[in-house]
């Protein structure tokens, strides 16, 4: 069956802190995989998003994830977290063909202590 | 372009009556879709369209739940008989067909509470 999941349910940081979120998936064939972001009272937002090619991957804010093929994952890491990263993040992946619709993980909230 | 656009942003409504939920997509894409979320889990594929034409439906959708895109621009999602368990955020979503694979652009949903 497809799924992502996504092992931490809420990561509390302080400033300054590094941040990895894990992200493992089950999806036969070749896939895309993104990372969302849902900042509070806000829509979900695409943060970044990888397709083919140089598997690390960067987004907005100085995030970036690297796609592990032989690991099925595509973890999500800042250097150096801030206050304004509190959101809830989410993995999510899909099919190679366009009528591959995309799955999410459950998500991960992040708090950071100023 | 202003984005994904949905309506309203919340709703509350009894048990048993029904509710209907829009959805207004970027004009270009073609492609149109609705989750839903539940507190602390990640949104769910229910169904999705293109063009006017409805091309998948998850199991989650059952037969009280009913979408349409009559003419392949704005959708709507009713649910009849609402029942607690469908309190959650529907979230709508959209993309162009060939570039979907590029992710989605969301809506900032519609909260429902059934009471």
């Amino acid at each position: 069956a497809q799924s992502v999941s996504q092992h931490n349910h809420h990561v509390i940081l302080s400033e300054a802190a590094s941040l990895e979120l894990g992200c493992n998936y089950s999806y036969g064939g070749t896939v895309n995989l993104f990372w969302y972001v849902q900042y509070p009272g806000q829509h979900l937002q695409l943060l970044l998003k990888y397709f083919s090619g140089d598997p690390l991957v960067k987004g907005i804010k100085g995030f970036e994830a690297e796609f592990i093929k032989s690991k099925f994952s595509f973890n999500l890491r800042k250097p150096s977290v801030q206050w304004s990263d509190t959101a809830e993040y989410f993995c999510a992946v899909t099919g190679y063909s366009s009528a591959s619709k995309i799955i999410f993980g459950s998500g991960t909230r992040l708090s950071i202590r100023p | 372009d202003t984005g994904v656009s949905q309506n309203p942003r919340h709703k509350i409504t009894k048990r048993g009556q029904n509710v209907t939920f829009r959805c207004d997509p970027i004009s270009e894409h073609n492609r149109l879709y609705w989750y839903r979320q539940t507190l602390g889990q990640g949104p769910e594929f229910l169904t999705y369209f293109q063009n006017e034409a409805q091309l998948e439906k998850s199991r989650l959708l059952s037969d009280r739940f009913s979408a349409e895109r009559p003419k392949g621009s704005f959708s709507t999602l009713e649910i009849q008989r609402t029942e607690q368990g469908d309190s959650a955020m529907y979230l709508c979503a959209s993309s162009f067909e060939g570039r979907t694979n590029y992710g989605y652009t969301f809506g900032s949903g519609t909260r429902l509470t059934v009471v």
